[in-house]
C-alpha cells in the first residue's frame, strides 16, 4: 500500500501569492494533520481534519487555511505568503489513536 | 501548554556504542508518545509507538521506554551503525477531546551522527 503521499515535492513562490499543497493519506486513513517544520525544529500542528470536519487548529494566521475531501485527501492553503513562511510542509495521517504516518512533505521557499 | 524537551540537542559516536536519547513532556495528559526518525531533506518515519499505558516498546535494536508519571520516555539504540545517523524526534499525543485532538507536540530533536 502506498504511504501518505504529498504534491507538489518543492516550489517557489514569491511573497504575497498564495500557494495550494496536496495530501493522499493511507488508505483507509480518515484523520489528515498539516505540520510546518522551519529548519532546525521540530514540527509545528497547524490543522487536523477527521471526516472532513476540523478537529484542532493550531496558533497559526487565518491566512492559513485547509479542507479535506470525501476521499479524505486534504489540501492546505496558504495566502499573502510571507518569507517567514518558508518551511517544510508536513502531512500525516492515521487510523484513529493509532500510529501517525508522515509523508515526504512539501518544502516551500518564498523570496 | 505540552513542552517537550529533547536531550542532548547532538550526539557523536562511533560505531557499536549504545546510547540513550532523552525526551521530557511537562503534561502527563498524554494518549501516547511516538519516536520519529527524520533524514536530512526528508519527511519523518515512525519508529515506535508507546500507548500511555505501557512502560515499553521495542523493535529490532531499538527500545523505547515511557513513565508517564515523571514525564520521560528514553529511546535506547543498541550496537549503532552509521546508517542510524539521523534526527531523532519524539512527540506526544493528548488524550483525545476537545481542540488539540490529534495534535503532536513535538521535541526539537536529537542529531545523532555514528562515524565508522
Amino acid at each position: 500500500d502506498a504511504g501518505v503521499t504529498q504534491s507538489p515535492t518543492h516550489l517557489i513562490k514569491t511573497r504575497g501569492q498564495q500557494v495550494t499543497l496536496r495530501c493522499s493519506p493511507i488508505s483507509g486513513h480518515k484523520s489528515v494533520s498539516w505540520y510546518q517544520q522551519v529548519l532546525g525544529q521540530g514540527p509545528q500542528f497547524i490543522f487536523q481534519y477527521y471526516e472532513k470536519e476540523e478537529r484542532g487548529r493550531g496558533n497559526f494566521p487565518d491566512r492559513f487555511s485547509a479542507r479535506q475531501f470525501p476521499n479524505y485527501s486534504s489540501e492546505l492553503n496558504v495566502n499573502a505568503l510571507l518569507l517567514g513562511d518558508s518551511a517544510l510542509y508536513l502531512c500525516a495521517s492515521s487510523s484513529s489513536g493509532n500510529t501517525i504516518y508522515f509523508g515526504e512533505g512539501s518544502w516551500l521557499t518564498v523570496v | 501548554k505540552q513542552e517537550v524537551t529533547q536531550i542532548p540537542a547532538a550526539l557523536s559516536v562511533p560505531e557499536g556504542e549504545n546510547l540513550v536519547l532523552n525526551c521530557s513532556f511537562t503534561d502527563s495528559a498524554i494518549y501516547n508518545l511516538q519516536w520519529f526518525r527524520q533524514d536530512p531533506g526528508k519527511g519523518l518515519t515512525s519508529l515506535l509507538l508507546i500507548q500511555s499505558s505501557q512502560r515499553e516498546q521495542t523493535s529490532g535494536r531499538l527500545n523505547a521506554s515511557l513513565d508517564k508519571s515523571s514525564g520521560r520516555s528514553t529511546l535506547y539504540i543498541a550496537a549503532s551503525q552509521p546508517g542510524d545517523s539521523a534526527t531523532y524526534l519524539c512527540a506526544v499525543r493528548p488524550i483525545p477531546g476537545g481542540t488539540s485532538y490529534g495534535k503532536l507536540t513535538f521535541g526539537q530533536g536529537t542529531i545523532l551522527t555514528v562515524h565508522p
